[in-house]
């Protein structure tokens, strides 16, 4: 079973769905993120949770919604998406919070969720 | 946002090959630097985190060097094997505690 895992891996929706992707780590970490890359464009960090609060938002769109229930689980909810937020979004762990912390930890990431907004 | 810059953006290098690809960032308010491999279609994989300038790490094949003075961060690859074809992202934790990455360098190795 790999340490992070990430549901569904593809997702196509129109601009006035609602839809959800879901990360799920197995490695007793405290901290999770969600990360976006655009095609040609560095990772963008969009949400932080440390101990399931939100410790940091990078100025992300409304239509995006993060939740975290619990250590183990974050999601991200999408609603009336634009075609320019097609992206792959990738959820990754670690043991603490680097914007807590201040400790130096690898993250661990899933294989991502590849969205296409039409 | 932190510049965080990597260059080549891709290479071609034969089997057998040695090769090295450089990250560099703002050293001022330097934390630690990453050094994170990602294959196609699965996730990326923590290869490094280095803090101190100086500093240099490896792990079979593959190792890295630090310059927190200047801002710049090597990866070198002995050997490259087909199995080494991945890219290779670099990301600078700063004081802020954050991580800005790079595009990445495409790296493939050609039997």
């Amino acid at each position: 079973e790999t340490g992070v895992t990430q549901t569904p891996r593809h997702l196509v929706m129109g601009m006035t769905n609602k839809k959800s992707l879901k990360c799920e780590q197995h490695l007793g970490h405290n901290a999770m993120y969600w990360y976006k890359q655009s095609a040609k464009k560095p990772l963008e960090l969009m949400f932080v949770y440390s101990l399931e609060e939100r410790v940091e938002n990078n100025s992300v769109p409304s239509r995006f919604s993060p939740e975290c229930p619990n250590s183990s689980h974050l999601f991200l909810h999408l609603h009336t998406l634009q075609p320019e937020d097609s992206a792959l979004y990738l959820c990754a762990s670690s043991q603490d919070a680097v914007v807590i912390a201040e400790r130096v930890g690898e993250l661990f990431f899933g294989e991502g969720s590849r969205l296409t907004v039409l | 946002i932190l510049n965080v810059e990597q260059s080549p953006q891709s290479l071609h290098v034969q089997e057998g090959d040695s090769t090295n690809f450089t990250c560099s960032f703002p050293s001022s308010n330097f934390y630690a630097l990453h050094w994170y491999r990602w294959e196609t279609a699965k996730s990326p994989e923590a290869l490094f985190v280095m803090t101190l300038n100086g500093d240099e790490k490896k792990k079979g094949r593959i190792s890295a060097t630090l310059n927190t003075k200047e801002g710049y961060s090597y990866l070198y690859i002995k050997g490259s094997q087909p199995e080494d074809s991945a890219t290779y992202l670099c990301a600078s934790q700063t004081g802020a505690n954050n991580l800005f990455f790079g595009t990445g360098t495409r790296l493939t190795v050609i039997p």
